[in-house]
């Protein structure tokens, strides 16, 4: 069964501090991987997408990693402002068929 | 540009009422979706269009529902019967790229639902 699922659920750090966000996945056949941030009452804004030959994306202060083999993402934020609280949600798509499959989401609080 | 454009931004209404709801996508993209959200279970894809046709409507939940692109700058989703487990946010989305969901979407600010 396709399946995308993000650890932990919630999340509380201090600004400034750094932090990773896990994603497991066990989509197949594999196309691509998209990290998304949600900020409360907004619709989502894609950070990163990843391809089966990539390893690591950068976007500013967000570094996601993926391990096709594993079939494991990770998204790691440095830094961390206050603007970055929000929702991450990753979204696996299969090579195959017109589905996709969205993760539940990690929401982080990032507190002064 | 402006985004994508939806509304109404709220909607409240008593069970058995059709609602309506209405997307104005990027202009020049040619691919439509929309999107429930609950806490429960997250995103879910409801159906998506490639040059105004439908080409997957397999996340519609029921007959209840049902959703139409007339052109390319236009789409509604409509719920009638409305049931209070309808409640949500809605979200529509654009993609400059017909042919895929993997093509990166733009989301509007989505519609929350209420259904009392």
């Amino acid at each position: 069964k396709n399946q995308v699922e993000q650890s932990p659920q919630s999340l509380i750090i201090l600004e400034g501090k750094n932090c990773t966000l896990q994603c497991n996945y066990t989509v197949s056949p594999f196309s691509n991987l998209r990290w998304y941030k949600q900020d409360t009452g907004r619709g989502p804004v894609s950070l990163t997408i990843m391809t089966f030959s990539e390893n690591t994306k950068s976007n500013g202060r967000y570094t996601a990693t993926l391990d096709a083999d594993t079939k494991q993402s990770s998204l790691h934020i440095t830094a961390s402002q206050l603007s970055d609280s929000a929702s991450y949600i990753c979204v696996v798509s299969p090579n195959t068929g017109n589905q996709f499959y969205f993760g539940t989401g990690t929401s982080l609080t990032v507190i002064p | 540009d402006a985004g994508v454009i939806q509304s109404p931004r709220h909607e409240v209404t008593e069970m058995g009422q059709e609602v309506t709801l209405r997307c104005k996508p990027i202009s020049g993209h040619n691919s439509l979706f929309w999107y429930r959200q609950t806490m429960m279970r997250g995103l879910e894809l409801l159906i998506y269009f490639n040059n105004n046709v439908p080409i997957d409507d397999s996340g519609m939940p029921e007959d209840r529902f049902s959703a139409k692109m007339p052109n390319a700058s236009f789409s509604t989703l409509k719920i009638q019967p409305s049931e209070p487990r309808d409640s949500a946010v809605y979200f529509c989305a654009s993609s400059p790229v017909a042919g895929g969901v993997g093509n990166e979407q733009f989301f509007g600010p989505g519609t929350r639902l209420t259904v009392l």
